[in-house]
């Protein structure tokens, strides 16, 4: 079954601090990957996307991400977070073909503390 | 910059009624697509559309759901007859076309259902 997976429901990190935001697919096919981030009453802002070719891209306001297929990962990075990088963190997988459905994992929660 | 817009944002119906939730997508995109998040659950996808057709749908869009694009901007979702379990935000979604680099979804904010 297709699937995406987030471990972590809600994570706090001190601002200036690293994050890791983890995410694991199941994928019959080869995946595309995406984050969106969702602050709250605004809708899902797309964060960064893989397609294919090199494994680590980067993608708005400092994040990266790194596509580990024999891990079936896809984990979200930041070298150091800001408070206005509170919000939710969804991780997404789609075909590769127009017009078809994001298949979206339950989000995980990041709290920053001062 | 371009950007998907909905309304209304909130919705209050009664069980029975029927809803229509609105869209505009963003201009020269040529996917649409319709998700909903039930509180505290995953974002799910109902159904996307193209050419004036259904691309593809979900078991949760049955018979009580429809989409259709009245006119060159808007893109609506139709809920017959709600039901409680309707009450969900629905956020609608764009994308560019058939070529790889342009696949990613662009969602809108949201519209709140709430069903009593």
């Amino acid at each position: 079954a297709q699937s995406v997976t987030q471990p972590d429901i809600h994570i706090t990190v001190s601002e200036g601090a690293s994050l890791e935001l983890r995410c694991n697919y199941s994928y019959g096919a080869t995946p595309y990957l995406f984050w969106y981030v969702q602050s709250p009453g605004q809708g899902l802002q797309l964060l960064l996307k893989y397609f294919s070719g090199d494994t680590l891209v980067q993608g708005i306001k400092g994040f990266e991400a790194e596509f580990k297929r024999s891990q079936s990962s896809f984990n979200l990075r930041k070298p150091s977070v800001h408070w206005s990088d509170a919000a939710e963190y969804f991780c997404a997988v789609g075909a590769h073909q127009a017009g078809t459905a994001l298949i979206f994992g339950k989000g995980t929660t990041l709290s920053v503390s001062s | 910059e371009p950007e998907v817009t909905q309304t209304p944002s909130h919705q209050v119906t009664q069980m029975g009624q029927e809803v229509i939730l609105r869209c505009v997508p963003i201009s020269n995109h040529l996917y649409f697509y319709w998700y909903r998040q039930i509180l505290g659950q995953k974002v799910e996808f109902l159904v996307s559309f193209y050419n004036n057709e259904i691309s593809e749908k979900s078991e949760i869009f049955d018979d009580q759901f429809s989409v259709e694009r009245p006119d060159g901007s808007n893109f609506t979702l139709k809920i017959r007859s709600t039901k409680l379990e309707d009450s969900a935000m629905y956020f609608c979604a764009s994308s560019a076309g058939q070529f790889r680099s342009s696949y990613e979804q662009y969602f809108g904010p949201g519209t709140r259902l709430t069903v009593t």
